[in-house]
């Protein structure tokens, strides 16, 4: 069964600086889709980036990228020029792509910005 | 284009009470879940459905709880009797393909 690890529960990061979520996962497939959700307290889980792990090219999407070490089974979320308003819980997700098409999530790490 | 809608919102109720959640997924969207998150964890599957046909309910706690999809589209997740353990947030999601999955606002249950 595929297994992802967040082993960081709580992080915290200075407005404007740049901070890194921590992830790893299990599978024995070869393809397979890695998200990071962010969840505000509203609960509503909120794509952040989805990586496909046939590409070796890290996504991005505007301040958030990753970096994906298929090797290693890591798959990490760098934030940048970090604001007020991406203080949340973020999960990352693995999911198969032929199959289950459920996500599997981490335990999730809860980000503070701090002023 | 409107996203998955889910309520109620919250509810409370006592132990041995029943309860439903309702949820309409994306349009188009064949792919439905009901997820349940509880405090401090990650979101778990309780069921999948593709198109009216639940395709991975092996989390889904048989003797309480019930879900259906008629005519693919809505669905309903109903819990009877509630016990305090069911206390969580209840997201349905959908998808089509391969896209991304998307969330809906969460129901959150209180059991008292």
């Amino acid at each position: 069964a595929q297994t992802v690890t967040q082993s960081q529960p709580e992080m915290s990061v200075q407005e404007a600086e740049t901070v890194t979520l921590s992830c790893t996962y299990d599978t024995s497939e070869s393809d397979y889709y890695l998200f990071w959700y962010k969840q505000p307290p509203s609960r509503q889980m909120i794509l952040v980036i989805r990586q496909e792990a046939y590409k070796q090219q890290n996504a991005t999407e505007n301040r958030f990228s990753v970096n994906f070490q298929k090797a290693a089974k890591s798959f990490s979320l760098k934030i940048s020029d970090s604001q007020l308003g991406d203080a949340a819980m973020y999960f990352c997700a693995y999911r198969k792509i032929q199959g289950a098409q459920k996500l599997v999530f981490g335990q999730g790490t809860r980000l503070t910005i701090n002023p | 284009e409107a996203g998955v809608v889910q309520s109620p919102r919250y509810k409370i109720i006592e132990k041995k009470q029943p309860v439903a959640f309702w949820c309409n997924p994306i349009s188009g969207h064949n792919t439905l879940y009901w997820y349940r998150q509880n405090l401090g964890q990650g979101p778990e599957l309780l069921i999948r459905y593709e198109n009216e046909e639940a395709v991975d309910d092996s989390q889904l706690p048989k003797d309480r709880f019930s879900a259906e999809r008629l005519k693919g589209v809505d669905s309903t997740l109903k819990i009877q009797p509630a016990e305090l353990g069911d206390s969580a947030v209840y997201l349905c999601a959908s998808s089509v393909g391969s896209s991304p999955i998307y969330f809906g606002e969460g129901s959150w249950l209180t059991v008292v």
